[in-house]
């Protein structure tokens, strides 16, 4: 079955580099999305890879993917106390159905 | 461009009541996705609906049902309704065709349902 992993916390200093990382078992995965969470609201599509791609950089977010291992992982450069929130790596197999990771709670230190 | 927007923003009901949800998708999207979030559960897919046809249903009973009118907007009922349905409710929508890349879909505010 579909199965995606995201570490529970992270904790980073303002300025500093965060690295949130997922793993997935599902290897028919066409897009793989980043999503973001903010308390009390939806969720905020970031950024997308697709499969076929090592990297994508969007201004101070860049997604890694290496299918070999099946892991996801999405850099956020200079990190900003706004970026304090819940992100959640889902992808896409057939169809239009999201399979999320359980998210990770990412806080921002001043 | 407006988003995606979801009525009513917070519900409170109780036990075997049932519920109406809508959700008005982006201008041009025919496609409209629910998931439910709970604490332990996570994000769980419930259905998708396109051109007013269920496309895709996840793992829920059959309480859970759903339909889109042609103006591509969609509601979502529960009913008989248990401790358990408590949880927020997200709606997103997409074109719903790849043609040109991914179908992204983009999220509304979501429906915060109680059960008491």
């Amino acid at each position: 079955g579909e199965d995606v992993e995201q570490s529970l916390f992270l904790s980073v200093r303002e300025g500093d580099s965060s690295v949130i990382n997922c793993t997935y078992t599902d290897s028919s995965s066409t897009y793989l999305y980043w999503y973001k969470q903010e308390p009390g609201a939806g969720l905020q599509l970031l950024t997308y890879i697709f499969s076929n791609m090592d990297m994508k950089q969007d201004q101070r977010l860049t997604v890694l993917l290496n299918k070999k291992d099946k892991h996801l992982s999405l850099r956020i450069a200079d990190t900003q106390t706004g970026d304090s929130a819940i992100y959640f790596c889902a992808f896409k197999a057939a169809g239009n159905k999201l399979t999320f990771g359980g998210g990770t709670r990412v806080l921002v230190k001043p | 461009k407006a988003g995606v927007t979801q009525t009513p923003r917070y519900l409170i009901k109780t036990r075997g009541q049932q519920v109406t949800l809508s959700c008005s998708p982006i201008s041009g999207h025919r496609s409209v996705s629910w998931y439910q979030q709970t604490p332990g559960q996570g994000l769980q897919f419930l259905f998708e609906y396109f051109s007013e046809t269920q496309r895709n249903k996840g793992n829920f009973p059959g309480r859970f049902s759903g339909r889109q009118f042609s103006n591509s907007r969609s509601e979502m009922n529960v009913s008989t309704l248990e401790l358990g349905d408590s949880a927020l409710y997200l709606c997103a929508s997409s074109r719903g065709t790849t043609s040109g890349g991914t179908d992204t879909q983009y999220f509304g505010p979501g429906t915060r349902l109680t059960v008491l």
